[in-house]
């Protein structure tokens, strides 16, 4: 069974810097591009980032660029974004998902139960 | 970049079906989705992803009840005999080699 599990969420000020990890099992996490999805408060879904299965390629939204960088480290099975400059609109629970096949340009096939970023004063 | 647009909410009775849209922008029209349902207070979980041609991959443990259609720049999701369990968000999803999108969701309720 497929499992992802993020952590690193909580309260942050604006400005700050943050870094979620996602700990991936149920799977061979080397062999999937991996995502992360972003929903604020009474929103919906909006795409942040991926990397590639072997992190050779990676991608941003625009909201988010030069802001956060997403990385993996395989061998451990994890998944990590790094956000810095942080504003209060990135406030939203973050969710790590796993990409159908090693390339990230694919759909989205297993999520994660999501960790909560607030950034507030 | 796509945009993929949704009505933002539905209602069908409990035990009939519902037929939902996700409409792909001008000059995207054969562009893969994949449709995605969260139920309240819950993470989204994938359902299908669906071609133009309306060919359809459904995700593990998904119900018999889901299926996927497509007819020009119309992607549908089909949910026959409505349970209450069903009465959740439902996104699209489309991707190319620059960008990632969503639509903004239909509400489905279930009376």
């Amino acid at each position: 069974e497929v499992q992802l599990v993020e952590s690193g969420g909580g309260l942050v000020q604006p400005g700050g810097s943050l870094r979620l990890s996602c700990s991936g099992a149920g799977f061979t996490f080397s062999s999937y591009a991996m995502h992360w999805v972003r929903q604020a408060p009474g929103k919906g879904l909006e795409y942040v980032s991926a990397i590639s299965s072997n992190g050779g390629s990676r991608y941003y939204a625009d909201s988010v660029k030069g802001r956060f960088t997403i990385s993996r480290d395989n061998p451990k099975n994890t998944l990590y974004l790094q956000m810095s400059s942080l504003r209060a609109e990135d406030t939203a629970v973050y969710y790590c998902v796993k990409g159908m096949w090693a390339a990230a340009t694919t759909s989205l096939d297993y999520w994660g139960q999501g960790t909560l970023v607030t950034v507030s004063s | 970049q796509p945009v993929l647009t949704q009505s933002s909410s539905a209602s069908a009775s409990l035990g009939s079906s519902v037929k939902l849209t996700c409409t792909l922008s001008s000059g995207h029209s054969t562009y893969i989705i994949a449709w995605h349902q969260q139920q309240p207070g819950k993470a989204p979980r994938y359902l299908m992803k669906l071609e133009g041609s309306g060919s359809y991959n459904k995700g593990s443990g998904v119900p018999d009840r889901f299926s996927g259609s497509s007819s020009g720049a119309d992607r549908y999701l089909t949910i026959s005999n409505l349970q209450s369990e069903d009465e959740a968000d439902y996104y699209c999803e489309t991707w190319d080699s620059n960008t990632r999108v969503f639509g903004g969701g239909t509400k489905l309720t279930v009376l």
